[in-house]
């Protein structure tokens, strides 16, 4: 049982334009979201998160929306840039403070910017 | 951010050999994770493994056929046990540190594994 996925293996955005990754989960517990950046052989670079409490998160060129009553978040990359062709995961954490928690993760979009 | 590095960075085994990999952590953590992944799929949790206590496996996955040792704060192994070609994968394991960083998770670059 994927219980966070996205749906695009793929993606191909233009330089400068923007490019929006999706992603959906269904589990409501999950607290706070997390979106990763990876190149090939090296691990996963943490890019960008954005609490359950939020509906939006800004970082220079990268912004989180989530849409809770969807089970849904994106990110946008504004302008895109051929360096940040990669593949991008994103990722929910399970559990709270005071125990044990964990994060699980999509099953990834490769982002090509294309110059 | 964390700095962890690997050992090995890759590695190529024999079928039924068991392999160790570990990780180092800058600075202490309470928590560590070990995550799989395989050729063309997402990032699996395997373990996770705090210090002072038992490792706790994710469904799926077994501690003789994953043995994981965390000695102290900066520092665990992860040993993949008998191996078989289906255990090709690259071996990831991760932190999450205190702070403004508490939600966040940073990766070590990983251990790609090829089993013969």
């Amino acid at each position: 049982d994927q219980q966070v996925k996205q749906n695009s293996p793929s993606l191909s955005v233009q330089e400068g334009r923007i490019s929006i990754l999706n992603c959906d989960y269904t589990n409501s517990m999950f607290d706070y979201f997390l979106w990763y950046k990876k190149y090939p052989a090296e691990g996963p670079t943490f890019l960008i998160s954005i609490s359950s409490i939020k509906d939006k998160n800004e970082d220079g060129r990268f912004t989180v929306f989530l849409n809770k009553s969807a089970k849904h978040l994106s990110l946008h990359i504004v302008p895109s840039q051929p360096g940040d062709s990669a593949v991008y995961f994103c990722a929910a954490k399970a559990g709270g403070y005071s125990g044990t928690y964990k994060y699980i993760f999509g099953t990834g979009t490769r982002l090509k910017v294309l110059a | 951010s964390a700095v962890i590095s690997q050992k090995p960075s890759r590695d190529i085994c024999q079928r039924g050999t068991s392999l160790t990999i570990q990780c180092q952590v800058d600075s202490q953590v309470t928590m560590m994770f070990w995550y799989r992944q395989q050729p063309g799929q997402s990032l699996t949790l395997i373990a996770t493994a705090n210090q002072g206590s038992e490792a706790t496996y994710e469904s799926g996955f077994v501690i003789d056929k994953f043995p994981i040792s965390r000695p102290n704060l900066t520092f665990s192994t992860l040993t993949v046990s008998n191996m078989s070609p289906e255990d090709s994968s690259i071996y990831l394991c991760s932190v999450t540190r205190g702070g403004r960083s508490y939600n966040e998770q940073f990766f070590g670059p990983g251990t790609r594994l090829t089993v013969l």
